[in-house]
């Protein structure tokens, strides 16, 4: 899978879009963009993919460049339940071979109110 | 998420004994993983079925097992606990059948610590 590179730290106002960027320059061409975030130790939780088109879903929206190279996740509406570490995983589509994801150390996003 | 369970939820225990760690799922998923966390850093893979035949070695399978009971069970065992096995235990699911992409679903977490 593609390393990917985010910030450590980012903070963002309640009420405000909270845009978390991600560089993964290495990306192939069956690779998807996924993004999870992990509130306080809890279970990670899904919160969006794409392959190369733009994503929204009732959580967040994703925007990949158009060269793949980078992507960022917005959170159009931040609230205080939003803050946690937000992971950006790069990885082909399962189907037989290595699965799982690979985490790094994500963004941690502070909502202030 | 509550259609994934974990068990127990904390476990406090001392070096050589041998623990199960259990996760039980309701969303009749195929694949099921194990992953553990250490503070400070991301998940990392332990285990994963494709389904109750098909079990596979992930990044950190040294010193752990698995079984997978039936589609809706994986069990992750620690035949010899040892105290750098401390650390945050997370059960996840995913369904292949519909999209080869779909998400994983994560438990809430075991919180082992071995002494």
């Amino acid at each position: 899978d593609a390393k990917t590179t985010q910030p450590p730290s980012m903070d963002c106002a309640e009420g405000r879009a909270a845009n978390l960027p991600c560089n993964h320059s290495t990306i192939s061409g069956n690779e998807y963009v996924y993004w999870y975030r992990q509130i306080h130790s809890q279970g990670p939780q899904y919160i969006i993919h794409g392959l190369k088109n733009n994503e929204t879903n009732e959580m967040a929206s994703l925007i990949i460049t158009e060269d793949r190279k980078s992507s960022t996740l917005i959170l159009p509406h931040a609230t205080l339940r939003d803050t946690a570490v937000y992971y950006c995983i790069v990885r082909v589509a399962s189907g037989g071979g290595a699965d799982g994801l690979t985490f790094g150390k994500g963004t941690h996003l502070i909502i202030q109110p | 998420d509550a259609d994934v369970t974990q068990t127990p939820r904390n476990r406090i225990t001392k070096t050589g004994k041998r623990i199960m760690l259990e996760c039980s799922q309701t969303k009749g998923h195929d694949r099921m993983y194990w992953y553990r966390q250490d503070p400070g850093l991301g998940l990392r893979l332990i285990y994963y079925s494709f389904d109750v035949k098909d079990i596979n070695k992930g990044e950190i399978s040294d010193g752990y097992s698995v079984s997978r009971q039936a589609q809706a069970k994986f069990s992750l065992s620690l035949e010899s606990a040892i105290p750098n096995q401390t650390a945050l235990y997370f059960c996840a699911t995913s369904d292949s059948r519909i999209r080869v992409t779909q998400p994983q679903h994560f438990g809430d977490g075991t919180r082992l610590s071995i002494l």
